[in-house]
């Protein structure tokens, strides 16, 4: 079955400090995603990553920067965390640049 | 750029009814076309998708048709229950293969008993 894992999945941070989320995935899915989703404005793309070390802005990179080390593996980082980034953030992973995306559970971020 | 425009707001139904939500998409070519479900306090799921003029797609009782003369993808279900009352959401490929999906706003679907 095929699972896209999201940790974690409920997190509270202080303005200012450092933010990891955590995202795998156990299909060696070549392509993984980052959205967050805010109440009437759907989903929106924060970074897509095409493979180990190739990542690419979406529409909303700016103040998040991505990892993938491993191909199971995407971290989405958000340095000195601010208010308005309080959101839910999906994960998602895809066989390839035309395939369907599969979602992750979330995690709910809590930026005080 | 590429759009998608879908039922506004939330669709009020009662169990056993008809369900259309409609989907128009703004693109060139012969892009994929996708629905997502939502249930509250979990992720997107892939409900089915179409990639081609006049091609169906279905699962679980929902069924939607690409039709690229009216450039629409409506998602229909000839009876709901309540078990799917969630968030439904229409989805654009990208056609210049980046990889990225272009969402709808998602219509919000509930279901009386």
């Amino acid at each position: 079955d095929m699972k896209v894992t999201q940790m974690p999945r409920y997190l509270i941070k202080r303005m200012g400090e450092n933010v990891l989320l955590e995202c795998g995935q156990d299909m060696s899915h070549e392509t993984m995603y980052w959205y967050r989703q805010d109440p009437g404005l759907g989903l929106q793309l924060i970074y897509i990553s095409y493979d180990v070390d190739s990542n690419s802005e979406g529409d909303i990179p700016k103040g998040y920067r991505v990892s993938r080390k491993k191909r199971e593996h995407f971290s989405l980082i958000l340095d000195s965390a601010k208010t308005n980034q309080t959101s839910v953030y999906f994960c998602a992973s895809s066989p390839g640049q035309q395939d369907t995306q599969y979602f992750g559970p979330g995690t709910r971020l809590l930026v005080l | 750029g590429d759009s998608v425009t879908q039922t506004e707001g939330q669709v009020a139904l009662s169990e056993e009814d008809f369900l259309t939500i409609h989907c128009n998409y703004s693109a060139s070519g012969y892009p994929a076309l996708f629905w997502y479900v939502q249930y509250p306090g979990e992720g997107p799921q892939f409900l089915f998708r179409a990639s081609r003029d006049k091609e169906k797609g279905s699962s679980r009782g929902f069924e939607a048709t690409y039709d690229k003369g009216t450039t629409s993808f409506h998602l229909r279900k000839a009876s709901v229950q309540e078990s799917d009352s969630a968030v439904y959401y229409c989805a654009l490929g990208d056609g210049a293969n980046t990889g990225k999906l272009t969402f709808g706003h998602g219509t919000i679907l509930r279901v009386h008993p």
